[in-house]
């Protein structure tokens, strides 16, 4: 079983609504937890980090559920430019950085 | 600054062809990190290194060679190319003081082994 397992999607989603989707891990002594996007044949980049508390970043909100071992990301009035491949990615009790498959999100006019 | 950097952006090898990816990083970064992305499998990590002088295997070692004579360079060797290393490499670096433990990705070499 993967560590890290995210749906790979993808998700339509019509432009201006919602979409959520999650990342479930394996380690219960998972450390840090962080959201990166990655563009068709680009590098990923840090979308956001992911407190316990959940935290927001415009339309984006990330949130932590340690007791079910998942990470959700949530992006409101979606846009066009949203498309992208969005990765999970945690930092294991061994310190190492560890990424999911990834869920592509398409955001249609 | 230019981030990370890496070359070459395409190449194509024959089997048992030996070759070196390089990556640079002028960020004064202590972490740097080798991934390779296949589809449906994510990045999987490589090699890392902590700082110069200082290697670790990830979880896909087998088949390559790492070094870090240098804070800025982290080069990755193929040592005998085969098909199964068909891939796109990320090297990556970050930093420690970064309470955030951002990642910063260079744009990738794309590998084809015939």
């Amino acid at each position: 079983r993967k560590e890290v397992e995210q749906d790979p999607g993808p998700f339509n989603v019509p432009e201006g609504a919602t979409v959520a989707f999650n990342c479930t891990y394996s380690n219960s002594a998972s450390q840090s937890f962080f959201w990166y996007r990655q563009d068709c044949r680009k590098e990923p980049k840090l979308l956001m980090s992911v407190y316990s508390s959940g935290n927001e970043d415009g339309r984006f909100t990330a949130q932590l559920n340690r007791a079910s071992q998942y990470i959700s990301l949530l992006i409101r009035d979606s846009k066009l430019s949203d498309s992208a491949t969005y990765l999970c990615g945690l930092v294991d009790s061994w310190g190492k950085l560890q990424f999911g498959a990834g869920t592509q999100v398409v955001v249609t006019p | 600054n230019a981030g990370v950097t890496q070359t070459p952006k395409f190449q194509v090898l024959k089997t048992g062809q030996s070759m070196t990816l390089q990556c640079a990083q002028d960020m004064n970064h202590e972490y740097m990190s080798w991934y390779r992305q296949d589809p449906g499998m994510g990045l999987r990590l490589i090699h890392y290194s902590v700082g110069a002088g200082i290697t670790d295997q990830g979880e896909v070692p087998n088949g390559y060679n790492v070094s870090r004579s240098t804070t800025e360079d982290f080069p990755l060797r193929l040592l005998s190319a085969a098909p199964s290393q068909t891939s796109v490499y990320f090297c990556a670096s970050s930093s420690p003081r970064e309470w955030d433990e951002t990642q910063y990705f260079g744009p990738g070499t794309r590998l084809l082994v015939l």
